[in-house]
């Protein structure tokens, strides 16, 4: 079946401008997750969805970032003014439920000149 | 503050090996515990749960200490395609049910 698709694969953008990256999990996952890693790094937890409840913003690293799950679906996440700091890889993963293994998409790698 | 701890190595062994690996977790409410195996540059892709009886999945095995609060991955016959890095995972509960990942532990199996 069909996996956890993010897009785009690539970005490169310049300082100062907002990027917006996407999701599409498992269909019937409810817990959705946003992770950054930066090379050599482990991963760093941005925010957690879990079906309507509101969600765990706790390590969103700033105000420039933020996210939205729309129809308990598809999530974006939003970096505005972006800084050379925040080029990193970008994965997101769903899971069936909070106690169930997560899978992971490809991940976006997003580049700040 | 470190809640899930795992050496990060590198575990450097020869084909054919036995090799383990442990991590370590400070909340004794956890509730769900795996291991994932992350390749360079790739996304991490689960490996196996973990239970409390214990679990096998052909040369992999995976065990769970709550008294002494770690959970273990056993690898026998490695082989050079293991190469990668092994990533714990556990989710705690009372409240925040967000899964943490440790650093991961770095394995190279070699010729």
């Amino acid at each position: 079946g069909a996996g956890v698709s993010q897009s785009p694969s690539n970005k490169v953008t310049e300082k100062g401008k907002d990027v917006e990256l996407r999701c599409d999990p498992i269909s019937g996952h409810t817990a959705l997750y946003w992770y950054r890693q930066s090379l050599g790094q482990g991963l760093e937890f941005l925010i957690y969805f879990q079906g309507n409840s509101a969600p765990d913003k706790s390590g969103l690293p700033s105000d420039r970032f933020s996210a939205e799950r729309t129809g308990g679906s598809v999530s974006t996440l939003t970096i505005q003014r972006t800084q050379q700091e925040d080029s990193a890889v970008y994965l997101c993963a769903s899971s069936a439920d909070t106690l169930q293994p997560q899978h992971f998409g490809d991940g976006t790698r997003l580049s700040i000149l | 503050r470190k809640e899930v701890e795992q050496d990060p190595g590198p575990f450097n062994v020869p084909e054919g090996a036995t090799v383990a690996f442990n991590c370590t977790y400070s909340n004794s409410a956890s509730q769900s515990f795996f291991w994932y195996r992350q390749d360079c540059r790739k996304e991490p892709k689960l490996l196996m749960s973990v239970y409390s009886s214990g679990n096998e999945d052909g040369r992999f095995t995976a065990q769970l200490n709550r008294a002494s609060q770690y959970i273990s991955l056993l690898i026998r016959d490695s082989k050079l395609s293991d190469s990668a890095t092994y990533l714990c995972v556990v989710t705690f509960g009372g409240g925040s049910y967000i899964p943490t990942f440790g650093r991961g532990t770095s394995l190279i199996v070699h010729p």
